[in-house]
């Protein structure tokens, strides 16, 4: 199947500095994207819908300037945690929507995550 | 998109089918079913989707109801390595402006 990679996998960084995870489709053109966060023992919550060469689309709660979005072109994504803090430690996942097919909808592709501590 | 319920937790036998319910009563007619499974401490992975007809690959079956209010993911032989989080989500897939929304899934666990 299609393939998203994530990187950095894990980061640790000190409370107030910025850390920016990049999220690439590999092998296909990305036009939308997506950024989960997941705490332990929970589910996937959805932070934003990124649409390339457009400003991200934040769901309700998510700080915007806090969680900074770039879909600068069709195989890359970044997420940057501005003035990080011990309770923005989390996964961090993002997805990419792939191209639709003939016989199918265009199925949504998952990275393999990045954990953040901010200590 | 469509709201899904499925079962909090169910065991499994290795080697046994693994049968996961998902109920979706109020499944418009352009949503598709789309599973994915999420391994500990990983991204979530695509396992498979189907809009009314029942669908296998490589790793699973769906098995779609013809009303489309309900649908099983089947696992035809269960390992360990199948230990994970199964989430089933409807999501209208054609459109640009579609997002995929988690809901609590249902935690496999395949016992020796």
């Amino acid at each position: 199947g299609a393939v998203v990679s994530q990187h950095p996998s894990w980061v640790i960084c000190k409370s107030g500095t910025s850390v920016k995870i990049e999220c690439r489709s590999l092998d296909f053109q990305a036009t939308t994207m997506f950024w989960y966060r997941q705490f332990p023992k929970q589910s996937l919550m959805l932070m934003a819908t990124s649409n390339e060469g457009s400003k991200a689309t934040y769901e309700q709660g998510v700080e915007k300037d806090k969680f900074l979005i770039n879909h600068a072109s069709l195989t890359l994504s970044t997420l940057t945690v501005t003035s990080a803090h011990p309770e923005d430690s989390s996964f961090y996942i993002c997805s990419a929507r792939a191209p639709p097919t003939r016989y199918s909808g265009n199925t949504i592709y998952f990275g393999e995550g990045s954990w953040l501590t901010v200590v | 998109d469509a709201k899904t319920t499925q079962p909090t937790s169910m065991d499994c036998a290795e080697g046994r089918a693994a049968n996961l319910p998902c109920n979706h009563s109020t499944i418009s007619g352009n949503e598709y079913v789309y599973w994915y499974r999420q391994i500990h401490s990983q991204g979530p992975q695509y396992i498979i989707h189907g809009l009314k007809n029942n669908e296998t690959n490589e790793m699973a079956s769906l098995i779609i109801t013809e009303d489309r209010k309900s649908s099983t993911l089947i696992l035809p032989h269960a390992t360990l390595r199948d230990t994970a989080v199964y989430y089933c989500i409807v999501r209208v897939a054609k459109t640009s402006y579609d997002k995929v929304i988690f809901g609590p899934g249902t935690s496999l666990s395949v016992i020796p």
